[in-house]
């Protein structure tokens, strides 16, 4: 049962438009929610966060939004550029008494055309 | 990265034999992690350890086993019990509280034949 789901296998976007990535999930628990970034070959680039009391959280070109009540995050990027092209994971978490981990998605594909 | 060494980048290995994967940190992390990634499979745990010499079984242990010696270190074996060993296996770290991200090292791709 995928608890953390990524419907867009990809994404096409022109440079300088806004990206929007999607992430759905299941488990209620759910109170920390991430964006990771990654490129072929290497490891995942924390990008971006949010907790569940906060319905939006912004850094420079990319901004993050909660929907608790529809169980749906997603992540903005404006304008999107080149460089932008990448894996985009979704990450959840629950609160626990001491490990901490992460439930991923399956990744989305974004490609940023020049 | 930025603290994070994992090595070999690339590995391969014959069927039926034992492969050991490295991962060294040196942000004083408490807690470090083993992900495996196959394509449109996103990331899965393996093991996960938050402490020197414990460590917790993640969501595809099986065929797998870790050990946590000294808090820099937590080495990963591919054993030959491992049904689909072929992978992208990504280390982490984290400082075991709340509401921090976990990072992450480069990866090693391991093929088995």
């Amino acid at each position: 049962d995928q608890q953390v789901k990524q419907n867009s296998p990809s994404l096409s976007v022109q440079e300088g438009r806004i990206s929007i990535l999607n992430c759905d999930y299941t488990n209620s628990m759910f109170d920390y929610f991430l964006w990771y970034k990654k490129y072929p070959a290497e490891g995942p680039t924390f990008l971006i966060s949010i907790s569940s009391i906060k319905d939006k959280n912004e850094d420079g070109r990319f901004t993050v939004f909660l929907n608790k009540s529809a169980k749906h995050l997603s992540l903005h990027i404006v304008p999107s550029q080149p460089g932008d092209s990448a894996v985009y994971f979704c990450a959840a978490s629950v609160p626990g008494a001491g490990s901490y981990q992460l439930t991923f998605g399956k990744g989305t594909k974004l490609s940023v055309i020049p | 990265d930025g603290g994070i060494t994992q090595s070999p980048k690339y590995l391969f290995r014959k069927e039926g034999q034992n492969v050991t994967l490295s991962c060294e940190q040196n942000l004083n992390h408490d807690a470090m992690y083993w992900y495996r990634q196959d394509p449109g499979q996103g990331l899965r745990l393996i093991y996960y350890s938050q402490i020197v010499n414990d460590f917790q079984k993640g969501d595809i242990a099986e065929g797998y086993s870790v050990s946590r010696e000294k808090k820099e270190s937590f080495p990963l074996t591919v054993t030959s019990a491992q049904k689909n060993p072929t992978a992208f296996y990504l280390c982490a770290t984290g400082p075991d509280q709340y509401n921090s991200p976990l990072h992450f090292g480069n990866g090693t791709r391991l093929t088995v034949t």
